[in-house]
């Protein structure tokens, strides 16, 4: 079945960057894409961004602008997301979830995140 | 605050029926459509509805979804204690192009 196994908790500190990796297992990678999204503590989940695994192409959240970097390894079927320039406030549980995508009545593709991994614990402090 | 408003909490006892709002606007709700994700207690979320009332292989059918307009509806019949957890509604905001979430409903089985 299609898993998604993410990296070990992180601690950084200020101004530091992390890098989570994501790798897929079950399924052809390079089929689907991989969304990022994370949790702050006590909070609701905040999509980062978006990464298309065939041909590399990203998409992210404006307020992660220049800070967020999406990459895919398809030979061992990893995606990685590093984050830059921490914050306090980027102490969150990171997710990879695999984007899935069903055709509308319109022909246009609708996307779904239908498997996630654990999570990858980053917290941010001095 | 998120642009999706969820209700914070609901509740119902064992067997009941619950249902949990979702309320966007035409660049969101109003012009995509709605997934549901369930997060236990402790857990990474799980993907509970699609398209709008699509149920993946492997959930069960106690769960339901709908949409009108700019407003989407998850719904819970027959309610188990081991469905207590938060409930987020999500779609894509045509504006921004980003994924939004609702900031979530915390079911409590009483």
């Amino acid at each position: 079945q299609a898993q998604l196994v993410q990296s070990g908790a992180e601690v950084k500190t200020p101004g530091a960057s992390v890098k989570v990796s994501c790798k897929a297992s079950g399924y052809t990678f390079s089929n689907y894409g991989i969304s990022w999204v994370r949790q702050a503590p006590g909070q609701g989940l905040e999509w980062i961004g978006r990464l298309n695994t065939y041909n590399g192409f990203t998409d992210n959240a404006q307020k992660f602008q220049g800070r967020v970097s999406m990459t895919a390894d398809t030979p061992t079927s990893t995606a990685y997301m590093e984050l830059g320039s921490l914050k306090s406030d980027d102490t969150a549980i990171y997710y990879c979830a695999r984007r899935s995508r069903i055709t509308g009545p319109t022909g246009y593709y609708y996307y779904y995140m239908d498997v996630w991994g654990k999570g990858t614990t980053v917290i941010v402090s001095s | 605050q998120s642009v999706l408003a969820q209700p914070p909490s609901v509740s119902g006892a064992p067997g009941q029926r619950v249902t949990i709002s979702c309320s966007g606007n035409s660049s969101n709700i109003g012009n995509n459509p709605v997934n549901w994700y369930q997060q236990l207690p402790g857990k990474a979320p799980k993907l509970l509805i699609y398209f709008d009332g699509l149920l993946p292989s492997g959930v069960s059918d106690r769960f339901s979804g709908s949409k009108s307009g700019t407003s989407a509806s998850l719904a819970i019949s027959g309610l188990h204690s081991d469905d207590e957890g938060d409930y987020f509604c999500a779609t894509w905001e045509d504006r921004l192009n980003v994924v939004l979430f609702g900031g979530g409903t915390k079911l409590t089985v009483l």
